[in-house]
This record gives C-alpha cells, sequence and structure tokens, in this order.
C-alpha cells in the first residue's frame, strides 16, 4: 500500500548548488501538488501539475524554481542556485482528481 | 489574500478528555475543509474532511462547518498522548483557480497529559 514517495529525506547543499527533489504519487493519482513549509510557519501552495502539463504555478518564485511531471517517472522540483531561504520542508501531495490530498514524508532541505 | 487562521496553541488537555480546535477562514467561496495532522518532523496526515454545513463524525473526531460564520472545528473525544500532534486546518476553494490548491493555517499544537 504504498503512499506518496518522496526522496531524498534530507538534502544539503551549499549555496549556489542545485536541489533536486522527486515525488511518486500514489497509485492511480495523476495530479501532484509541491508544498513549501517554512520554520514556525504553515505549508504554502507551491505548483501543481498533471502528466507533463503544470497547471498552476502561481505559488512558486518566478526564478530559480521549475517544476515537471513527465509522462515516465516521478514528478521533480528543481531548484536552481540555492540561498539560504530555501531551507525548508517540501511537501508533495497527490490525488485522483478533486480527491482529498495525500501528502509524502517530505524532503527536508538544509542550505550551508 | 485568502486566509486560514488557527490558534497556535499550546492546546493542553488531560487524557480522556474532549480536545477542541478551531479554525476561520476568510475567503466565503471555500467548499472544501480538510483537518490534517502532523506530528514533528513527519507529513501530514489526514483525518477528517468536510464538505457540508453540520457534523460529520468518525471514530473520535468530529468535524463541524458553519459557512455563514466561516468556522470550522475539530473535536477529538477521549483524548490519548497518541493524539499529541500540530493539527492543521486546510480549506479549498471552488473557483477560480482555487478549487485544488489547499490554504493552510499555521497549525495548533495539541498536546494529551496522561
Amino acid at each position: 500500500n504504498a503512499g506518496v514517495m518522496q526522496n531524498p529525506r534530507h538534502l544539503v547543499r551549499r549555496r549556489g548548488q542545485e536541489a533536486r527533489l522527486r515525488c511518486s504519487p500514489m497509485k492511480g493519482h495523476s495530479h501532484v501538488y509541491w508544498y513549501r513549509q517554512l520554520p514556525e510557519e504553515g505549508l504554502k501552495f507551491m505548483v501543481y501539475l498533471q502528466k507533463e502539463n503544470i497547471i498552476d504555478e502561481s505559488g512558486m518564485p518566478k526564478e530559480r524554481f521549475s517544476a515537471e511531471f513527465p509522462k515516465e517517472g516521478p514528478s521533480i522540483l528543481r531548484i536552481q542556485q540555492v540561498v539560504r531561504g530555501d531551507s525548508a520542508a517540501y511537501f508533495c501531495a497527490s490525488s485522483p482528481g478533486e480527491q482529498p490530498q495525500h501528502f509524502g514524508d517530505g524532503t527536508r532541505l538544509s542550505i550551508l | 489574500q485568502k486566509e486560514v487562521e488557527q490558534n497556535s496553541g499550546p492546546l493542553s488537555v488531560p487524557e480522556g478528555a474532549i480536545a477542541s480546535l478551531n479554525c476561520t477562514y476568510s475567503d466565503r467561496g471555500s467548499q472544501s475543509f480538510f483537518w490534517y495532522r502532523q506530528y514533528s518532523g513527519k507529513s501530514p496526515e489526514l483525518i477528517m474532511f468536510i464538505y457540508s454545513n453540520g457534523d460529520k463524525e468518525d471514530g473520535r473526531f468530529t468535524a463541524q462547518l458553519n459557512k455563514a460564520s466561516q468556522y470550522v472545528s475539530l473535536l477529538i473525544r477521549d483524548s490519548q498522548p497518541s493524539d499529541s500532534a500540530t493539527y492543521l486546518c486546510a480549506v479549498k476553494g471552488n473557483s477560480g483557480g482555487s478549487n485544488y490548491k489547499l490554504t493552510f493555517g499555521k497549525g495548533t499544537l495539541l498536546t494529551v497529559n496522561p
């Protein structure tokens, strides 16, 4: 009964490096959402994707951040030239459609 | 700016008591309401969702929704120490590109004392 799978669980990067976060949705789920949780803050919506399409990226910073959900393989959230302010927990959620979203265990990103 | 407000807590209750968690939201067009439980360092876990005014019960949990007052609550009966966690209220709209994204409150930390 595999849930939403995210990897890596922890990721350490130095300033200026790239971070790649992966998310495999639950079986049968074609909708993927990425959220960011900063310390002492609530979860904030970043981007919503369906297979091969970005539906809404309004919550994602315009620069350095990108997301994809290819026909084959996991969804990827990519952060280029990371800065200290990118340190956060990044959660992926999936749903089969307009149904409740189920979350993965997240990736804790730390920037040195 | 669509907002979801929760008391940050901590809310402390003795074991066996009823814990009452509250949430208000600003977007009157919101249609779907969710409660997630998040243990420290873990993922949010869906425990209840409610779409219609009134009460919805599932085991020891009851969600209550009042759209006129823009208020949603979660009651936990017979609270157990294992219920100690942060409870996140989340709201989803129905139009204008908001019928899929969840807007979260910052969460209420619940501590159940043995």
